[in-house]
This record gives structure tokens, C-alpha cells and sequence, in this order.
């Protein structure tokens, strides 16, 4: 079945890029996410990338897709101790809106 | 701004309670969803909804039910509460792409 792995932790100091992985099994998928959860709150959409894309950037980040590999990555520039969450990323299937999300890579950023 | 509003943020019931979880959307979306969230286990997807009245399985509808009788106001259901339900429960809604979510509901079940 679908499946879409995450490593569970990272940890950056202040100032330093961020680099969340993501692998998923789906190649029909049309959309991908990255998601950002705050404790104690719901997710919140960062950015999405579209299927025939390699690359987005929004401000601070940067979406990364290897379709060959199935690796989605998600880069954030000069991180800050705001940036410190719960980061998901997600594949939609296609023709649905059902959405498979991955395990969620905590990311603590030291000062 | 779309907003989807979870009635509870923290809840705490007995093994055996029937359990009501409410979620209302106020931007006319016909998709809604359910999901748990435990950790190390992500996000996993218990019922969804593309429409009033139409209800669909998702990964793990044991023990859950829902309910959609109107398009803003999506319900889970626990129909008998047990111990292996304590969990974050997020509600979502979308209609084209990205979800938003509520705020979740953490309930604990003792």
C-alpha cells in the first residue's frame, strides 16, 4: 500500500539551513506537501509542490522533488528558533483528496 | 481566512462512554476528514466525507463512526470509548488543493 517514510528528529543551530527528508511509494501522486505543526496545534500548510516540478521556492524554502527516487525534500534557509516543529510531508492520490501524510520529522533548532 | 473550528481543544472520558467530536468548516467545502495523530505513527486517516451524508472508511474506522448531516459540520463518533482511543484527533476540510486543519482535540480516555 502507499506508504511515505520520515526520519522521526533533527537538530540544526540558529542560523543554519534545514533539510527535512521524505520518501513515498505512490508515482501517481499529483500534489505533494509539506506540512508545519506548532505544539499544541493543528497542521498548517507550508507549501505543495506539483508532480511535474523539481523544484519550488517560497521565500525560505525550498521544495526538492526526485521523481525517479520518490524523495521529496524540503530546505529551510537561515532557520530560526520559530521554525522549531513538527514537520509532515504528504502525498495526495490521485483522483482523491485523500492524502497520506508521513510520520513527522520533529525539528529543534538550538540557539 | 478558511477556518475549521474543533469544539473541544482537551477532553477526558470514561471506558464505555459514547464520545461526540465535533468539526465546522466555514468555507462551503464538500471534503472533510478525520484523523488521529499518535507518535511515531503520523497522521492516520479514520473516516472522510465528500459529501452531506456520504461517509467514507479510511485507514482505521474501528471502533469510530461520523456522522454529516449538514455540509459545515463534520462528527466522530466513539461509540464506546476505550483506552487505546486516547489520542490527538485532527479534523480537516479542503476542496481543491492542501487541507486545513483544526486545532485537534485531545482526548484521553480513563
Amino acid at each position: 500500500g502507499e506508504d511515505v517514510e520520515q526520519s522521526l528528529f533533527l537538530s540544526v543551530r540558529e542560523g543554519d539551513s534545514s533539510v527535512i527528508n521524505c520518501t513515498y511509494t505512490d508515482s501517481s501522486s499529483t500534489y505533494l506537501y509539506w506540512y508545519k505543526q506548532e505544539p499544541g496545534a493543528g497542521l498548517q500548510l507550508l507549501t505543495y509542490i506539483f508532480s511535474n516540478m523539481d523544484m519550488k521556492q517560497d521565500q525560505r524554502l525550498t521544495v526538492l522533488l526526485n521523481k525517479k527516487d520518490k524523495h521529496l525534500s524540503l530546505r529551510i534557509a537561515d532557520t530560526q528558533t520559530g521554525d522549531s516543529a513538527i514537520y509532515f510531508c504528504a502525498e495526495n492520490l490521485r483522483g482523491t483528496y485523500k492524502y497520506i501524510f508521513g510520520t513527522g520529522t520533529r525539528l529543534k533548532v538550538l540557539a | 481566512d478558511v477556518k475549521v473550528t474543533q469544539s473541544s481543544r482537551y477532553l477526558v472520558k470514561r471506558t464505555g462512554e459514547k464520545v461526540f467530536l465535533e468539526c465546522v468548516q466555514d468555507m462551503d467545502h464538500e471534503n472533510m476528514f478525520w484523523y488521529r495523530q499518535d507518535p511515531g505513527l503520523g497522521l492516520r486517516l479514520i473516516y472522510f466525507s465528500y459529501d452531506v451524508k456520504m461517509k467514507e472508511k479510511g485507514d482505521i474506522p474501528e471502533g469510530y463512526s461520523v456522522s454529516r448531516e449538514k455540509k459545515e459540520r463534520f462528527s466522530l463518533i466513539l461509540e464506546s470509548a476505550s483506552t487505546n482511543q486516547t489520542s490527538m484527533y485532527l479534523c480537516a476540510s479542503t476542496d481543491t488543493y492542501g487541507y486545513t486543519f483544526g486545532s485537534g482535540t485531545r482526548l484521553t480516555v480513563v
